[in-house]
């Protein structure tokens, strides 16, 4: 069962406009979310986390937005840039996985940032 | 200061050989995840180990597949008996010892390819 999705499997947004990636998730008991950031061949790269204590994360030109009575959060990019584009995956954790940090992620959204 | 460190970063093999796939953390990390991504998914988590102990190995499959995070040198992935089901994307990701959700580094991947 896919307890967090990305509806979404590609998005194509002009260069300067914003992007807006979307993430739903079933689980209550996940506390923690990630976004990373994915190029073809590579490893995934951290981008930007919120804690479910808190609504919105800001780190440069990424927002994050936690809408916990939803079970939504969402990704903004603003302005998008041509090296935005790739693959972008939600990520979500909790403390009731028995430590650590495993991530259940969801299938990824192909952003495209047009010239 | 070197990021998560995969080798190999391409291996072929063919039905029925064993598949070896290495992980050294980053440098002051002892927690240990291994992920696969199969064509067109998203990343599944496998395993989580720390030093000469597996914590939680739910994603495996139960034959073939075995994990360990040895005292000294890398955690390794063993696939025994290759299937051509088995070809996927493995990444392994690190994180710091004490701290729960925070964010997980990835390594560049090993691509297994078996003919």
């Amino acid at each position: 069962d896919q307890q967090v999705k990305q509806n979404s499997p590609s998005l194509s947004v002009q260069e300067g406009r914003i992007s807006i990636l979307n993430c739903d998730y079933t689980n209550s008991m996940f506390d923690y979310f990630l976004w990373y950031k994915k190029y073809p061949a590579e490893g995934p790269t951290f981008l930007i986390s919120i804690s479910s204590i808190k609504d919105k994360n800001e780190d440069g030109r990424f927002t994050v937005f936690l809408n916990k009575s939803a079970k939504h959060l969402s990704l903004h990019i603003v302005p998008s840039q041509p090296g935005d584009s790739a693959v972008y995956f939600c990520a979500a954790s909790g403390t009731f996985t028995g430590g650590g940090n495993k991530l259940t992620f969801g299938t990824g959204t192909q952003l495209k940032v047009e010239l | 200061n070197a990021g998560v460190m995969q080798n190999p970063r391409h291996l072929v093999r063919r039905r029925g050989q064993e598949a070896r796939l290495r992980c050294s953390p980053m440098k002051g990390h002892s927690h240990v995840y291994w992920y696969r991504q199969l064509p067109e998914e998203g990343l599944k988590f496998m395993v989580y180990l720390q030093k000469e102990n597996i914590i939680d190995e739910s994603g495996m499959p139960k034959e073939r597949f075995s994990a360990e995070f040895p005292k000294e040198g890398p955690s390794i992935l063993r696939i025994q008996q290759v299937v051509r089901g088995d070809s996927a994307a493995y990444f392994c990701a690190s994180s710091p010892r004490t701290e729960l959700n925070t964010e997980a580094f990835f390594g560049q991947g090993t691509r297994l390819t078996v003919v």
